[in-house]
């Protein structure tokens, strides 16, 4: 079976602090593709970043890290010093090699962040 | 700039009034995708197209119908809606099937009101 786990549904933060989006996920497949989506109150899903199974390493862009680790089946996402626009509904995504690039989402997580 | 376009952005039907939403591409992509998202809910496959190959979801309804005439163009027809059919339609479109499972490029999204 293949899942995401976004046990956090609304998390609300004071502009400045840092915060952490949990996404777990579960695949039998050894190779497989992680993506994180942010959905402003506009509605048009952004994407942030893509993840290959084979590479573990961590990434940061700006204020925005990931956090790969296959040993606990994680992929999550850190946005520091947070700002008011960050507010958005953040959707963790896996694509599993047998459902060729079909998107599984996570029920996503709603970020508040308050001035 | 390249993008995912969709019209309208909102949608006012009656219940069982046919109704189609449309979608376009800049990008040259070869998939297109249509979701359904509503209300705190994460994006939901309906079906997509990989060139002229129609794949639809196994539990998507027989009501739901999709035309890509080319590679530009998409469309979502809904032949008779009823009042669970209101929801946030979305596009989206990636650079296509293979090794790689590319991330995809969402549309601002139709919000489709049925009264």
């Amino acid at each position: 079976a293949q899942k995401v786990t976004q046990a956090q549904t609304e998390i609300s933060v004071v502009e400045k602090e840092d915060v952490t989006l949990d996404c777990v996920y579960e695949t039998r497949d050894t190779t497989y593709y992680l993506f994180w989506y942010k959905q402003p109150p506009s509605g048009e899903l952004v994407f942030l970043i893509r993840r290959n199974s084979f590479d573990e390493q961590n990434e940061i862009s700006g204020r925005y890290s990931w956090n790969f680790q296959k040993s606990t089946s994680s992929f999550n996402f850190t946005i520091t010093a947070s700002q008011v626009v960050d507010s958005a509904v953040y959707f963790c995504a896996l694509s599993a090699w047998g459902n060729t690039d079909k998107l599984i989402f996570g029920t996503g997580t709603r970020l508040q962040v308050f001035p | 700039d390249a993008m995912v376009i969709q019209n309208p952005r909102y949608q006012v039907t009656q219940f069982g009034k046919p109704v189609t939403l449309s979608c376009s591409q800049t990008l040259n992509h070869n998939v297109m995708y249509w979701y359904q998202q509503k209300s705190s809910q994460a994006p939901k496959l309906l079906f997509h197209y990989y060139d002229k190959d129609f794949n639809n979801e196994a539990d998507t309804p027989d009501n739901f119908q999709s035309r890509r005439p080319n590679t530009s163009f998409c469309f979502l027809d809904i032949r008779s809606p009823g009042l669970g059919d209101a929801a946030m339609y979305l596009c989206a479109t990636s650079r296509g099937k293979g090794d790689t499972h590319y991330e995809q490029y969402f549309g601002p999204g139709t919000r489709l009101t049925v009264t």
